[in-house]
């Protein structure tokens, strides 16, 4: 069965710092991988997918993901994070052959130290 | 990018009765789906919205619980029957244009059971 882990329950940065989020999935064919940011009282927004081709993947607001399929990984970095960055982070993987349900990971917290 | 308007944002509930959540999206889409986040939880999707025909449920979630209706190819609607306070939770509309595209949330409902 497909599953996604996001081994961090919260991550904690300095503003300026860079971050990086972990991500591994189980699924048996090409992962479909997404990464979606959650504010406060807000909707899910997408920050960036991979579905083929490159598998280094740039997204809004200056993140960026690395697949590596030998690590069944889509990491999740951004090289300085800003105070409005703070949010609840989902990694999640498309599954089904015939459709497009997504399953997600536990979400990761990230504060940001001023 | 499609939009999503999801009705009511929030409700206070009295525990036996029910509640219908409403999604209309901008734009015909062909997948619509429905998902269910837990207070400090991440997303678990409840079923796929089907238009014309009956909704297709994960498993742990049921019709006699979650009906839903899609009458037509921008519309759905949830409905939270016999809430009890383990029903508390934000209830999120998500719509797919097809494999391969982004998906798309609604703002959610945040259900409160008391």
């Amino acid at each position: 069965a497909q599953s996604v882990t996001q081994p961090d329950i919260h991550i904690t940065v300095s503003e300026g710092a860079s971050l990086e989020l972990r991500c591994n999935y189980s699924y048996g064919a090409t992962p479909y991988l997404f990464w979606y940011v959650q504010s406060p009282g807000q909707g899910l927004q997408l920050l960036l997918k991979y579905f083929s081709g490159d598998t280094l993947v740039q997204g809004i607001k200056g993140f960026e993901a690395e697949f590596k399929r030998s690590q069944s990984s889509f990491n999740l970095r951004k090289p300085s994070v800003h105070w409005s960055d703070a949010a609840e982070y989902f990694c999640a993987v498309a599954a089904g052959d015939s459709s497009y349900k997504l399953i997600f990971g536990s979400g990761t917290r990230l504060l940001v130290r001023p | 990018s499609a939009v999503i308007s999801q009705k009511p944002s929030r409700d206070i509930c009295q525990r036996g009765t029910s509640l219908t959540i409403q999604c209309q999206v901008d734009s015909q889409v062909t997948m619509m789906f429905w998902y269910r986040q837990q207070p400090g939880q991440s997303l678990t999707l409840i079923a796929t919205a089907n238009q014309g025909s009956e909704a297709t449920y994960e498993s742990g979630f049921v019709i006699d619980k979650f009906p839903i209706s899609r009458p037509n190819l921008t519309f759905s609607t949830l409905t939270v029957s016999n809430m009890s306070p383990e029903d508390s939770s934000i209830y999120l509309c998500s719509v797919e244009e097809g494999r391969g595209t982004e998906a798309f949330f609604g703002q959610g409902t945040r259900l409160t059971v008391v």
